[in-house]
């Protein structure tokens, strides 16, 4: 039992480049979400799934698309990364009945 | 108003002291509230959750939660340097759906 996977742990993109952050769960749960963490500060949403199919818009969505074909991965899509999307990228999940959210390892990414 | 606010520290207490993090919310109707310990490099690992006010406790760790004053706190007794972290708390103002998270409190546990 794996729990959340994030692949790749780091990453350096040049300005313009693209790349697709991978988010896998073996827990079943329905709920998916993408947070920033920038330095000293707290994670903010960027979009999150209510389940495979469905998704939705957080605070900070601009330069980011998602999708959700599983129930088990939910990539997040940085197109045209720019030097405003260095940070750190975290997948968190949960069962979306108000309980506990448990979160990946997380993506260090770096745009230059 | 932030949605959550957390003193941002650095907060030190000496090794076996009791140590205090605080939490307020802004939004009244808000439903659950967490408390997640990072260490640097990291990612949040969550070690109490909190649901209706009063008291939880679990080990070394108790959650305070009053609604009335939008208030919720963590204390660690006995802390130890593998304590030293950074404490975020979580708020979900709603039954279902994301988390809105403060800054984090750092805490330093000196030997």
């Amino acid at each position: 039992n794996a729990g959340v996977t994030q692949t790749p742990k780091f990453r350096i993109l040049k300005i313009g480049q693209s790349m697709t952050l991978q988010c896998t769960q073996d827990m079943n749960h329905n709920y998916m979400y993408w947070y920033r963490q920038d330095p000293g500060m707290g994670l903010k949403l960027i979009y999150y799934s209510v389940g495979a199919g469905i998704t939705d818009k957080g605070e900070v969505p601009n330069g980011y698309n998602v999708s959700r074909s599983t129930t088990e991965d939910f990539p997040l899509r940085l197109e045209l990364a720019a030097p405003s999307q260095t940070s750190v990228y975290f997948c968190a999940t949960d069962y979306g009945t108000g309980g506990e959210q448990y979160f990946g390892p997380g993506t260090r990414l770096t745009v230059t | 108003q932030k949605e959550v606010e957390q003193n941002s520290g650095p907060l030190s207490v000496p090794e076996g002291a009791i140590a205090s993090l605080n939490c307020t919310y802004s939004d009244r109707v808000s439903q659950s509230f967490f408390w997640y310990r990072q260490y640097s490099g990291k990612s949040p690992e969550l070690i109490m959750s909190i649901y209706s006010n009063g008291d939880k406790e679990d080990g070394r760790f108790t959650a305070q939660l009053n609604k009335a004053s939008q208030y919720v706190s963590l204390l660690i007794r006995d802390s130890q340097p593998s304590d030293s972290a950074t404490y975020l708390c979580a708020v979900r103002r709603r039954s279902q759906g994301n988390l809105i998270f403060g800054k984090g409190t750092k805490l330093s546990v000196k030997p």
